[in-house]
């Protein structure tokens, strides 16, 4: 059965600063990789994701992600947050073979410092 | 175009009543998925729908859920004898069959479920 960790529950971040949020997945083979943000009151939107090829992949709103296969891990990027970026992000592995029903992690919730 | 609706989106019952939350998935997406967000348990799976029938599950807590799909398109999450546990915000989600868009999934805002 697949699995997703998110180690880190919460991160502040000072408006303008980096932020990599940490994903980390088990599932026996190639999987489906997504990133999700929920504001709050609101739904799960679409970062981006990742099926296979380029292991870099660009999303919305100027993040990134890097799947490496080698440490099973598919961390979210951005190289100056807004204080917009304050939200709830969830990284999930989709299983082809089982419908490709998603399976979260448990979420960081990142808070943006003025 | 319109995204995935769900209603109500907001519902408070009283213990042992029975509920019926529906999702409209997006127009032209062949499956639908229902999962569950609570405090305690995260973001969880609970079925799957391909068309009208239901491959997997898996993930409904007990035997008082169930969910139907009629028509390929509009689905209806049914709780039964509500429990306090049920409590949660239920999200849906639809997805094409169609390259490249296969396996990703577009979220409802979900259905805040409150039971008294």
């Amino acid at each position: 059965a697949q699995s997703v960790t998110q180690p880190d529950i919460h991160i502040t971040v000072s408006e303008g600063a980096s932020l990599e949020l940490r994903c980390n997945y088990s599932y026996g083979a190639t999987p489906y990789l997504f990133w999700y943000v929920q504001s709050p009151g609101q739904g799960l939107q679409l970062l981006l994701k990742y099926f296979s090829g380029d292991t870099l992949v660009q999303g919305i709103k100027g993040f990134e992600a890097e799947f490496k296969r080698s440490q099973s891990s598919f961390n979210l990027r951005k190289p100056s947050v807004h204080w917009s970026d304050a939200a709830e992000y969830f990284c999930a592995v989709g299983a082809p073979a089982a419908g490709n029903k998603l399976t979260f992690g448990g979420g960081t919730r990142v808070l943006v410092k003025p | 175009g319109a995204g995935v609706s769900q209603s109500p989106s907001n519902k408070v019952t009283e213990k042992g009543k029975d509920v019926e939350l529906r999702c409209d998935p997006i127009s032209g997406h062949t499956a639908l998925y229902w999962y569950r967000q609570s405090l305690g348990q995260g973001l969880e799976f609970l079925i799957y729908f391909q068309g009208n029938s239901a491959p997997d599950k898996s993930g409904l807590p007990s035997d008082r859920f169930s969910a139907e799909r009629t028509g390929g398109s509009v689905s209806t999450l049914t709780i039964q004898r509500t429990q306090q546990e049920d409590s949660a915000v239920y999200l849906c989600a639809s997805s094409p069959l169609q390259n490249p868009f296969v396996g990703t999934q577009y979220f409802g805002p979900g259905t805040r479920l409150l039971v008294l």
